[in-house]
């Protein structure tokens, strides 16, 4: 069974700081990785969707690289900003179904101080 | 255009009761997913629909849950004689058919049963 595991927990920085979250996953036989971001009371906003076959993702202040090979991915957060206080999600896909049931971890709680 | 919306937004319930959470997917997509988010535990699959193809229930934690779409777009997430232990946030997420796509979530339900 896919298990998948986000460290820190929770995170506490001042404004401006870059930052890096971590996530491993158990079975390498994935098909995607994405990071998603959660704020309280709302849903889930899809962040970076990293391929298999693909290294990193980039996306403004935002980088997300995977080594699947050592079930490894990682979140970078340059200059961090308030707005980015939140709680990021990563999660991934099975291979093999054709479909996507993610498996998520438990989050990283992010809180950016100005 | 619009986004993943779900009803109601809240619902508190007594032990014993029936509940139904409504999911309005976005118009075109015909994959659709169910989640469920505990206190303390990550987000877990619950159900997966793809357009006339039958579901996978895979996720599904016990009998009393049970899901259905009709026409192809809107689902309907019940749980019969709730438990305690069905308090969560019930979120709903829909894509299009392609695994490569990500998939868009909605709000969410916060169910509370006394």
């Amino acid at each position: 069974k896919q298990e998948v595991t986000q460290i820190p927990a929770a995170l506490s920085v001042p404004e401006g700081e870059n930052l890096v979250l971590n996530c491993s996953f158990t079975d390498s036989a994935i098909y995607n990785l994405q990071w998603f971001r959660q704020d309280p009371g709302k849903g889930l906003t899809s962040l970076l969707l990293i391929q298999s076959s693909q290294r990193e993702q980039t996306s403004g202040r935002l980088n997300a690289s995977l080594d699947k090979s050592s079930g490894r991915s990682t979140l970078y957060i340059a200059a961090s900003q308030p707005g980015d206080s939140a709680t990021y999600l990563c999660a991934v896909t099975p291979q093999g179904r054709g479909y996507s049931t993610l498996t998520f971890g438990k989050g990283t709680m992010l809180l950016v101080s100005p | 255009g619009a986004g993943v919306s779900q009803s109601p937004s809240n619902k508190v319930t007594e032990k014993g009761k029936d509940v139904e959470l409504r999911c309005d997917p976005i118009s075109g997509h015909t994959a659709l997913y169910w989640y469920r988010q505990s206190l303390g535990q990550g987000l877990e699959f619950l159900i997966y629909f793809q357009g006339n193809s039958a579901p996978d229930k895979s996720g599904l934690p016990s009998d009393r849950f049970s899901a259905e779409r009709t026409g192809g777009s809107v689902s309907t997430l019940t749980i019969q004689r709730t438990q305690q232990e069905d308090s969560a946030v019930y979120l709903c997420a829909s894509s299009t058919r392609n695994t490569t796509d990500t998939q868009y979530f909605g709000p969410g339900t916060r169910l509370t049963v006394l």
